[in-house]
């Protein structure tokens, strides 16, 4: 089944650090742009950052640069989403997601999403 | 940045009526514009790239239009299980998404 499959809930303290995965299966994970999304409670989905898991190529959202390190483990076909410091704002649920694209010229689009991981930030 | 603004941002409807959602780019994007559908709880389902390429399985009351910095999604005849929020999202440039628009019952 092709699927991504991102781990699970995560309860931190503001100043913490924390690494959340995504692991794709079912497909070849090497060869597809992996996405990362942000939801805050109530509101409405952010895109954060994309890797290329053959070469780790990455690109960030000005929102996000600096905030987060989007990095990715071809040999176990999983990216990553990082912390440093969490702050309470970072509360949210994360999307992961493949983008893809079956008409070429540019139509990119994200295909396959994982179920989300929730971080919760408080003291 | 290319802005996406998406209006209404909620929409009360009955089953059965028909429903349009407008999307407009801050810029001119060509059709790299795409629809998703996203339900409680759950992670975004794509509906509609190109701004008017139905995915498969996908039913044909959904429909999408437009390019350059206008675009529509319709459903022709609301269905129970169409209540959700709805997201644009343009790829010309990075892929920001739309604020959304919450599509409630009336």
């Amino acid at each position: 089944e092709v699927q991504l499959v991102q781990s699970g809930a995560e309860v931190k303290k503001p100043g913490e650090s924390l690494k959340i995965s995504c692991k794709g299966s079912g497909y070849s994970f090497t060869n597809y742009w992996i996405a990362w999304v942000r939801q805050m409670p109530g509101k409405g989905l952010e895109w954060m950052g994309i890797i290329y898991p053959g070469d780790s190529d990455t690109r960030y959202s000005p929102s996000f640069q600096g905030q987060v390190t989007i990095s990715a483990d071809k040999s176990i076909s999983t990216a990553y989403l990082q912390w440093s410091s969490l702050k309470a704002s970072d509360t949210a649920m994360y999307y992961c997601a493949r983008r893809y694209s079956d008409s070429g010229a540019g139509y990119w689009y994200f295909d396959l999403w994982g179920r989300g991981t929730l971080v919760t930030v408080s003291s | 940045d290319i802005q996406m603004t998406q209006s209404p941002s909620s929409l009360s409807a009955s089953v059965g009526d028909r429903v349009t959602i407008t999307c407009r780019a801050s810029q001119s994007i060509s059709t790299y514009l795409n629809w998703y559908q996203q339900k409680p709880a759950k992670a975004p389902n794509l509906l509609i790239s190109a701004a008017s390429t139905l995915q498969s399985g996908v039913p044909s009351r959904f429909s999408g239009s437009g390019s350059g910095t206008d675009f529509t999604l319709t459903i022709s005849s609301l269905q129970p299980e169409d209540f959700a929020t709805y997201y644009c999202q343009q790829t010309y440039s990075t892929y920001t998404f739309g604020q959304g628009t919450k599509l409630e019952i009336k």
